[in-house]
């Protein structure tokens, strides 16, 4: 079993579609929560980080940890073409910043 | 723009080979990392450097090495290279690298192509 776990996807949404990402993990040691965006043939950009459990809203993107679950969401509402991409969770521990990738969700919005 | 700067961006090459990659983080960052990406295992973490000594290391398979020079700037190599070898490599950069919230940022990557 992978530490990090995601659904490959491809996800295909229509435009204004609300999304739902998601992503779970099995180190009980993970504190901090990012989302990374990849689009093709480019390198992730982080997208949202979080701390521990909780929510967190930035623009039209909400990221939300359950660590009690170990259950890692984003969200994305008012979906864009420009939105997609590939979308890595990334747990990560206080020990250093050896990033543990999920291995992505393909989004795709069409037009 | 990342400000990560990563040479080559493609390199094909034939099995048994030796490859270099060269990487330039970003301006005042002193870690780097390495990642591989293929698309069966996803974004692997390789090795990571701090003001050029070695602080982590993760998936990084003996016939690959790693350093990181006093200007900072880093290079992966990659020896007697196989089929399976043939990837996406990237580079990041960070401040310091020594906490779990440290923001990554990435360079666009080198595609290595093993023939």
């Amino acid at each position: 079993q992978k530490e990090v776990e995601q659904d490959p996807g491809p996800l295909s949404v229509p435009e204004g579609a609300i999304v739902s990402l998601n992503c779970t993990y099995s180190n009980s040691a993970f504190q901090y929560f990012m989302w990374y965006r990849q689009y093709s043939r480019k390198g992730p950009e982080l997208l949202m980080y979080t701390y521990s459990s909780g929510n967190k809203e930035d623009g039209r993107f909400t990221a939300q940890v359950d660590k009690s679950s170990k259950y890692i969401s984003l969200f994305i509402r008012d979906s864009q073409p420009s939105d997609s991409a590939t979308y890595l969770c990334a747990p990560s521990n206080n020990a250093g910043n050896m990033l543990t990738f999920g291995g992505g969700t393909r989004l795709m919005v069409k037009p | 723009d990342s400000g990560v700067t990563q040479t080559p961006k493609h390199l094909i090459t034939a099995t048994g080979q030796r490859v270099t990659l060269r990487c330039s983080p970003r301006s005042g960052d002193l870690s780097v990392y390495w990642y591989q990406q293929s698309l069966d295992q996803g974004l692997q973490f390789l090795i990571q450097y701090y003001n050029g000594e070695e602080r982590a290391k993760g998936n990084i398979l003996e016939r690959f090495s790693a350093q990181q020079f006093p200007d900072l700037h880093s290079e992966l190599n990659l020896s007697s290279l196989e089929l399976g070898d043939s990837a996406l490599y990237f580079c990041a950069s960070s401040g310091t690298g020594a906490g779990g919230n440290e923001k990554l940022f990435f360079g666009s990557g080198t595609q290595l192509s093993v023939l």
